[in-house]
């Protein structure tokens, strides 16, 4: 029962560089997300994906680039990393039953605690 | 855009206390809301989701309710405990899709 795990938990860096955070799901959800949780602003939709190979921007998209080619993994990758995406990063998934089932609750993973130096 | 505010940001309870977390929201247009918990270097745990046609779900000690005209939820504990301590999230879902608007918080600090 893993559930849905983070990749790495701790990652410092420097500007400039790219990273990429890594984010798996063993349930098979259509949905999965990216937020970030930063002291002030709580947390904030970078991405997310309806089903493989469909994603779409959230509120804070710049900066980040994301990609779904598998059902379970949902890869956030900072192109250039810049010093205010210092932040813990946290990947959900969750899946639909349509407008009848109603939206089924997210599960999150236990995030990735991102420094860029 | 949608908003969502919780108050208040921290709260202090003696262990068996009940109490009531808030939650409010500008839009009433939504799809469901979302009860979250997270624990300090943790990631979030839902504890709770209401549908937009319904006006409360419950499990164990927690009780939720949500009134979308006035933009309000509530989240009710029963008989606190200390393992109860932790961070409360409200969270409100968009018409489409699955995303979610979160509030930033109610610390909770329940003392033995």
């Amino acid at each position: 029962d893993a559930g849905i795990t983070q990749s790495p938990r701790y990652k410092i860096t420097e500007t400039g560089r790219q990273v990429t955070l890594m984010c798996h799901q063993t349930w098979s959800h259509s949905y999965m997300f990216w937020y970030r949780q930063d002291l002030g602003h709580g947390l904030r939709l970078i991405y997310y994906s309806a089903a493989a190979d469909i994603t779409d921007k959230g509120e804070v998209p710049d900066g980040y680039v994301v990609s779904r080619s598998k059902t379970e993994n949902f890869p956030l990758t900072l192109e250039s990393a810049t010093r205010s995406q210092t932040s813990v990063y946290f990947c959900a998934s969750s899946e639909s039953r349509g407008i009848v089932g109603g939206n089924q609750p997210q599960h999150f993973g236990d995030g990735t605690r991102l420094s860029i130096l | 855009k949608q908003e969502v505010t919780q108050i208040p940001a921290a709260l202090s309870v003696p262990e068996g206390e009940n109490l009531v977390l808030n939650c409010s929201f500008t839009d009433s247009a939504i799809y469901n809301l979302q009860w979250f918990r997270q624990d300090p270097g943790k990631g979030l745990t839902s504890l709770l989701l209401i549908q937009s046609s319904q006006r409360e779900q419950t499990s164990g000690r927690l009780n939720a309710s949500l009134d979308k005209s006035s933009g309000r939820s509530t989240l009710y504990i029963a008989a606190s405990q200390p393992g109860d301590s932790a961070t409360y999230l409200c969270a409100v879902g968009e018409t489409s899709g699955s995303r979610l608007t979160f509030g930033e918080g109610t610390q909770l600090t329940v003392n033995p």
